[in-house]
């Protein structure tokens, strides 16, 4: 079984400012992790996605996430945020390659907001 | 290149309607799935297929049916629609389902009255 956790239902920062969204996932096998952005009223983009080769990755909009497995977290991360990042994101797992079809799982999201 | 379509973008049912949201990618990808959103819950998944012919159920499944005769299109029915049905849809598409980017339509938005 996998299962994902965000943490945080509703982070805020002012513009400018870092972002940490935190994820942590559960896992039986090797899991594939990704983030998803969704703006208003729209579908979702990827950010970016782990799928077990570096452990840091880097995403679309200066996003990044680190895979720590002894942590069992994937956070996602912004050195400054923009007025543009305030949107809903989602922490998703899935696994690779069990012989049946995966499905991804994802967290119940953080919505971001940015101030001025 | 139109990627996931949806329809349609908004719909109110009453109860014991019954209707179909449609789904098409032109991406060629094997994998597509059904999606709704709920406040607080993120995700869940209500059906699912790896290629045209083949479908299963995902978290959610009860009250709905779905079926993929070709590979482009993957349509949802709500047999008889429910208030608990009220949500916003998304089809996505992948072509591989574990490991690789899956891309989402713009979702409907459904309202059961």
């Amino acid at each position: 079984a996998q299962s994902v956790t965000q943490l945080d239902s509703h982070v805020s920062v002012s513009e400018g400012t870092p972002v940490l969204l935190r994820c942590n996932y559960s896992s039986s096998y090797s899991p594939s992790l990704f983030w998803y952005v969704q703006h208003p009223n729209k579908g979702l983009q990827l950010l970016l996605k782990y799928t077990s080769a570096a452990t840091l990755v880097k995403g679309i909009n200066g996003f990044e996430a680190e895979f720590k497995k002894s942590e069992t977290s994937f956070h996602l991360t912004k050195p400054s945020a923009h007025m543009s990042d305030a949107a809903e994101y989602f922490c998703v797992v899935t696994i690779i390659n069990t012989g049946t079809a995966s499905k991804l799982t994802f967290g119940t999201g953080t919505r971001l907001q940015v101030t001025l | 290149n139109a990627g996931v379509t949806q329809t349609p973008k908004f719909q109110v049912l009453k109860t014991g309607q019954s209707m179909t949201l449609q789904c098409a990618q032109d991406m060629n990808h094997e994998y597509m799935s059904w999606y709704r959103q709920d406040p607080g819950m993120g995700l869940r998944l209500i059906h699912y297929s790896v290629g045209a012919g083949i479908t299963d159920q995902g978290e959610v499944p009860n009250g709905y049916n779905v079926s993929r005769s070709t590979t482009e299109d993957f349509p949802l029915r709500l047999l008889s629609a429910a208030p608990s049905q009220t949500s916003v849809y998304f089809c996505a598409s992948s072509y591989q389902p574990s490991n690789t980017e899956a891309f989402f339509g713009q979702g409907t938005r459904l309202t059961v009255v």
